[in-house]
């Protein structure tokens, strides 16, 4: 592994349907992040992690959960999709929380839910 | 909360210079980043502000005024590959990232 891996890439879903997207990073980086991105409306932060064990909410927590049992892995959970869930979800993540915060992005989970 | 607003589309030639400005009205700052991202790729990192000025980088340029919320970012000798989209984000008194919607820069022959 280097960097920062996402699976799947891509995924198709029924609604009702539970998912888990992945994310692992070997950079051991403190900090990690899981954004959706859509047409028009840019990146926006579900959820974040500063260091292994805590989690917060970002912009839209709505719909999604995530644990950070160690620092490599970062797995969000949809527990019942719905079809405004379709969007593209980048994983990415940053050596700590300070103001120099370069964030280093997965290439991404295409998830379509109808 | 925050605003951040930058143009949704510009076109230019390569060989040219095209400015993408952004604006924003954030809860707090601790600096701006630029980064590009390519059709079905991942945002890669371009650049970082924290104090007033430009900072410059081979190619590409970016200034930031803090009293006036306003950044750009300059890309010069623009070539085919510069096509992508350009996204402005500002790191907010949490230190979280809050990114614009983004710029589609087009470069023509």
């Amino acid at each position: 592994i280097a960097g920062i891996t996402q699976a799947p890439t891509s995924q198709i879903l029924a609604a009702g349907r539970r998912m888990t997207l992945r994310c692992t990073q070997d950079m051991r980086h403190n900090a990690m992040y899981w954004y959706r991105q859509d047409l028009g409306l840019g990146l926006r932060l579900i959820h974040y992690s500063n260091t292994a064990g805590t989690t917060g909410k970002g912009e839209v927590p709505d719909g999604y959960s995530v644990s950070r049992a160690n620092t490599d892995d970062f797995p969000l959970t949809l527990a019942s999709a719905v079809p405004s869930q379709t969007s593209v979800y980048f994983c990415a993540s940053s050596p700590g929380t300070s103001s120099y915060n370069e964030q280093f992005f997965g290439p991404g989970t295409r998830l379509t839910v109808l | 909360g925050q605003n951040i607003d930058q143009p949704t589309e510009m076109t230019a030639t390569e060989g040219a210079i095209v400015q993408i400005n952004c604006t924003y009205q954030t809860s707090g700052f601790n600096g701006l980043f630029w980064y590009q991202q390519h059709a079905g790729e991942a945002p890669t990192f371009l650049s970082y502000n924290v104090l007033d000025g430009l900072e410059e980088k081979g190619r590409f340029s970016s200034f930031l005024s803090r009293s006036k919320g306003y950044s750009y970012l300059l890309l010069k000798e623009l070539q085919m590959k510069d096509s992508a989209s350009y996204l402005c984000a500002v790191i907010e008194g949490d230190y979280k990232l809050s990114f614009g919607a983004g710029t589609t820069v087009t470069v023509r022959a």
